[in-house]
């Protein structure tokens, strides 16, 4: 069964860094896309930003731009989420998500259960 | 990117139908066939429903299906079970190269 399990967050100050990661397991993960998607308390889902198979191919939401980078590393199996300047609008759950193909624009099929950053003075 | 538009909730009674839609633009919804449909129960993660507007992944059940029509994309799920009450949400692919998710539906089985 396939196997997502974020890392990384916690309480963090405004404009200090955190940085996410994502042990995937159970798949052949660099065959296929990732992606990072948030959930802020009570709200709905928002996607952050994606990564192609071979980190080839990147994606990034306005609101992240600029201050998020996406990375992988395929040997290791993992995913990660520098996250740089982060602002109170920043605080959420993180998802990590497993792409249903190898180019991240199918979608995302198998998702962690989270990781959780807060931001506050 | 503007989220895609969704009703905040439908409701139906146990083993009757219910279809929730999500209305976007030629830019992504009506534009490509990357349209998910996914759902969350409270306090667990997202689970994919349907995938490319009309496939369902394997496990899930055929009284859910998928399709669209221009710009609007739609999740049917019949036979309405105690099990399905959720938040659900849309998604597709983007022009601009991003994803967005849909405002999401509470489904609430009467």
């Amino acid at each position: 069964e396939v196997r997502l399990v974020e890392s990384g967050g916690g309480l963090t100050q405004p404009g200090r860094s955190l940085r996410l990661s994502c042990a995937a397991s159970e798949f052949t993960f660099d065959h296929y896309a990732m992606h990072w998607v948030r959930q802020a308390p009570g709200k709905g889902l928002e996607w952050v930003s994606s990564i192609s198979w071979n980190s080839g191919n990147i994606g990034y939401a306005d609101s992240v731009k600029g201050r998020f980078t996406i990375s992988r590393d395929n040997a290791k199996n993992s995913l990660y989420l520098q996250m740089n300047s982060l602002r109170a609008e920043d605080m959420a759950l993180y998802y990590c998500a497993k792409g249903l193909r190898g180019v991240w624009y199918y979608g995302m099929d198998v998702w962690g259960q989270g990781t959780t950053v807060t931001v506050s003075s | 990117q503007s989220a895609l538009t969704q009703p905040a909730s439908v409701s139906g009674s146990p083993g009757q139908s219910i279809t929730i839609s999500c209305t976007g633009t030629s830019s992504d919804v009506g534009g490509y066939n990357y349209v998910s449909w996914y759902r969350q129960h409270p306090g667990k993660a997202p689970k994919l429903m349907i995938y490319e507007v009309t496939n369902r992944p394997s496990g899930i059940s055929n009284r859910f299906s998928g399709s669209k029509s221009g710009n609007t994309a739609s999740l049917t799920i019949s036979g309405l079970q105690a099990e399905d009450e959720a938040d659900y949400y849309c998604s597709s692919y983007t022009s601009s190269s991003t994803y967005v998710f849909g405002t999401g539906t509470k489904v609430t089985v009467l």
